[in-house]
Formats: C-alpha cells, structure tokens, sequence
C-alpha cells in the first residue's frame, strides 16, 4: 500500500491568508494530482504534476511536486471564501491506479 | 458536470440489507474505480476495472461486489448492510493513459439504520 499523508488535516484562516497544503509519502510516483472535493459533491482535479521539482500554477494555487517524486505542495496566496473545501492530493502508477492521500479541509472565514 | 452519473443520490436502508449502486461512466472512458468516504476522510478505494474486467481491488470487504458491464456502466452490490457502512459512495472514471485525471460522479449517500 501506498500511503500519502497530507498535514495539516484541518486549517481555518482569515480571507487574504496564504497557505500551505503538504502531501508527503515514501513512495515514488509516476505523477501526482491534486483534488478540491465542496460539499455534497465529487473531486474535481485541480492539477497533474509529472516531472520531478515541476512547478505549476492556478491563479492564486502553487503547486509543486517534489524533485525525487516523492512528496508534492500545494500553496494558496490571499486565500479567498470560495477556496473553502477539502483538498486531495493523489499519487498515480503506470498501473493507472490512483493513491488518495488523507485530505485537508480548508475553511476560510471572510 | 462531470459525465459520470450516479444513482441513486441518496439511500437509506436497514442493518442486514443489500443494496444496489449504479454508476454510468463518461462517455469514452474504460476505466471505472469507486471509493468510500466516511465522515471527515479521505477516499478509500474499493475496486477498478477496465473494459469489464477486474484491474484492482483496495479495501473492499467480502460483503461488497461489483461488477462492470458490456456497455460499461458499472454497479456496486453492497450485502449484509451494518452501521458501519453508512457512507458517501463515489464512483469515477477514466480514460487509459499515463497521467490520465480521475472523474468523478456526485455519490451516493448511503444510510444504513
């Protein structure tokens, strides 16, 4: 089993914060996705990162996959009320499965 | 709107019933996975498969079953219910290739009372 922790769980901040979302295992991954799950609804895939330390950004989102494909970040700048949900990082093999990590649910309070 | 339909949207059913998820995959797409979410977690994965066959089982207790079909819709049997089975059920499809992202329905949320 492939296990990917992500920290920290919870997080509740202001509007107009940053912040930093980890996703960390001990194995290597063909490519790493992240997810933003709202209430009631399914994921929706945020962004794909393949090549090791790639860097790739959303407006506001920063995401990084670490250089030995291993661990990836995701970070918010001036964190707005509709990023609020929970946020999925999931590592993916070339057997096409998919490795969910542990979530993080973001609340940003206006 | 994902392309993957799911139904029932919501399900409530006694300890010791079975139920039955249905899930419509996008349309193209020969992959179909589906998770467990339980309050406050992340998404366990059950079971994939692709084109009709079985690709991968995760977590998936003897008391569940699934099954893909020719036209590749997919249903998840659920037997024996408990409490402990009470759960977002997700179902999501994709498309073969290396980086290819998962889609993912709206869930069913099951209730077992």
């Amino acid at each position: 089993t492939q296990l990917l922790e992500q920290s920290p769980q919870f997080l509740s901040i202001q509007e107009g914060e940053n912040l930093t979302v980890y996703c960390n295992s001990s194995s290597v991954f063909s490519s790493l996705q992240w997810y933003r799950q709202e209430p009631g609804e399914g994921p929706v895939l945020l962004v794909t990162v393949v090549t090791g330390g790639e860097v790739k950004k959303l407006k506001r989102l920063t995401f990084q996959f670490g250089d030995a494909r291993k661990d990836s970040s995701l970070h918010i700048t001036a964190a707005q009320p509709g990023d609020t949900g929970l946020y999925l990082c999931a590592g993916t093999n070339t057997g096409n499965q998919f490795y969910f990590g542990t979530g993080t649910s973001l609340t940003v309070i206006p | 709107d994902s392309g993957v339909t799911q139904t029932p949207k919501h399900l409530i059913t006694a300890t010791g019933q079975r139920v039955t998820l249905r899930c419509s995959p996008r349309s193209g797409d020969l992959s179909v996975y589906w998770y467990q979410q339980s309050l406050d977690q992340g998404l366990q994965f059950l079971i994939q498969y692709y084109n009709g066959e079985e690709r991968a089982k995760g977590n998936i207790l003897e008391r569940f079953s699934a099954q893909q079909f020719p036209d590749l819709h997919s249903e998840l049997n659920l037997s024996s219910l408990e409490l402990g089975d009470s759960a977002l059920y997700f179902c999501a499809s994709s498309q073969r290739g290396a980086y290819s992202p998962l889609h993912f329905g709206n869930g069913t949320r099951l209730t077992v009372t």
